[in-house]
């Protein structure tokens, strides 16, 4: 049963656009969330987290927004660029932290369109 | 460079033999993690260790897989004995302290023949 899930598997937006990605969780023990971008045949690479105290972190065009009563996060990225052409996953952690890693979702698709 | 580092990049494999997969986390990191991606899946969380010791195992898949982690810093995933749903990239991160971001290497790209 997976406990994080990113139902799109892919988003087109246009360039200079919001691009809006979304996760939902099912584990009520999360409490630190993250997002991870990943070009092919590279490693996922951090982007932005979330602590579960909090429902909004900002950092430049990226921002992450939770809804814990939802078990809900989306990643925000205004002004979309086609840089930003890539695999996100989200992921999520809970108390025991690394003792039982992070879990991903399968990840969203994101295509930023010209 | 800096980042977590893994060889080899890729590894094609007969059924049947063994396989040592190698992660040298960035320096002073005291966490490491393995973790496998299937086509198609999200990233499957394996094995996690705190300098030397990994207190729990049991995320991985089945006891052909075993790993290690000496000296605080290079681990080696071994898996024995390898079946074609072995078939993956297996990536390996790690972090300054547990509970810290983990930093990704570029994986290495399992195939069993």
């Amino acid at each position: 049963d997976q406990q994080v899930k990113q139902n799109s598997p892919s988003l087109s937006v246009q360039e200079g656009r919001i691009s809006i990605l979304n996760c939902d969780y099912t584990n009520s023990m999360f409490d630190y969330f993250l997002w991870y971008k990943k070009y092919p045949a590279e490693g996922p690479t951090f982007l932005i987290s979330i602590s579960s105290i909090k429902d909004k972190n900002e950092d430049g065009r990226f921002t992450v927004f939770l809804n814990k009563s939802a078990k809900h996060l989306s990643l925000h990225i205004v002004p979309s660029q086609p840089g930003d052409s890539a695999v996100y996953f989200c992921a999520a952690s809970a108390p025991r932290g690394g003792a039982d890693g992070l879990t991903f979702g399968k990840g969203t698709h994101l295509i930023i369109q010209p | 460079g800096a980042g977590v580092s893994q060889s080899p990049s890729n590894k094609v494999t007969e059924k049947g033999k063994d396989v040592e997969l190698r992660c040298d986390p960035i320096s002073g990191h005291t966490a490491l993690y393995w973790y496998r991606q299937s086509l198609g899946q999200g990233l499957e969380f394996l094995i996690y260790f705190q300098g030397n010791s990994a207190p729990d195992k049991s995320g991985l898949p089945s006891d052909r897989f075993s790993a290690e982690r000496t000296g605080g810093s290079v681990s080696t995933l071994t898996i024995q004995r390898t079946q074609q749903e072995d078939s993956a990239v297996y990536l390996c991160a790690s972090s300054l302290a547990e509970g810290q971001s983990q930093h990704f290497g570029d994986g290495t790209r399992l195939s069993i023949l």
